[in-house]
């Protein structure tokens, strides 16, 4: 079965700081995994997909990703952190087979302080 | 501009009534999905359709159903065999093929009075 844990309910970082948001997920097949942010009173947002080509993936807003099969991590970065990037953010997989949906992990606040 | 519309954005609803919440694409995608978010809890599966009049249950259909007459329409009846109906509640289309991203409708707060 399909699973994604994403580690820390809630990371803090100041103004400036690396972001790292972490994810691991379970796959039995080769996986697609994806990072998707969330504002208050909103819909989700994608940020980046990996689709196995590039291990390292480069989204919006200066986030960027690393799929590491060995450690069955997809863990999200940002070398520096602005005030706007305080929101939810989740990590999700699927596979490729007809009928499946996307699973998410229970998202990670990230707080940014000045 | 091309999208997904949910309407309305804030509903209430009182304890035994049935409530349908609209989701609109106007993407031209063949997948719709319907899920359920609680704090802490991320986002739950509750229905899912990849083709019109076709339909299949998530993690937690229990107390809902779902129509998908139109390729652009897949309204979620909350009905009210839902124990806790209260959530945030998100839709979601893909072109077909489970490995594309999903976009997301600006969700619909139920609250139960």
């Amino acid at each position: 079965a399909q699973s994604v844990t994403q580690l820390g309910s809630h990371v803090s970082v100041s103004e400036g700081a690396l972001v790292l948001l972490r994810c691991n997920y379970s796959s039995s097949v080769p996986p697609y995994l994806f990072w998707y942010v969330q504002y208050p009173n909103q819909g989700l947002q994608l940020l980046l997909k990996y689709t196995s080509a590039a291990t390292l993936v480069k989204g919006i807003n200066g986030f960027e990703a690393e799929f590491k099969k060995s450690e069955t991590s997809f863990h999200l970065t940002k070398p520096s952190a602005h005030m706007s990037d305080a929101a939810e953010y989740f990590c999700a997989v699927t596979y490729n087979q007809a009928g499946t949906a996307l699973i998410f992990g229970k998202g990670t606040t990230l707080s940014v302080s000045s | 501009d091309g999208g997904i519309t949910q309407s309305p954005k804030y509903l209430f609803r009182k304890e035994g009534q049935n409530v349908t919440l609209s989701c609109e694409q106007n993407l031209n995608h063949d997948a719709m999905y319907w899920y359920r978010q609680d704090p802490g809890q991320g986002l739950r599966l509750i229905y899912y359709s990849q083709i019109v009049n076709d339909f299949q249950k998530g993690d937690i259909a229990e107390g809902y159903s779902v129509s998908r007459e139109k390729k652009e329409s897949f309204p979620l009846t909350v009905t009210s065999a839902q124990k806790n109906p209260t959530a945030f509640y998100l839709c979601a289309s893909s072109p077909r093929g489970s490995y594309t991203e999903a976009f997301f409708g600006q969700g619909t707060r139920l609250t139960v009075v």
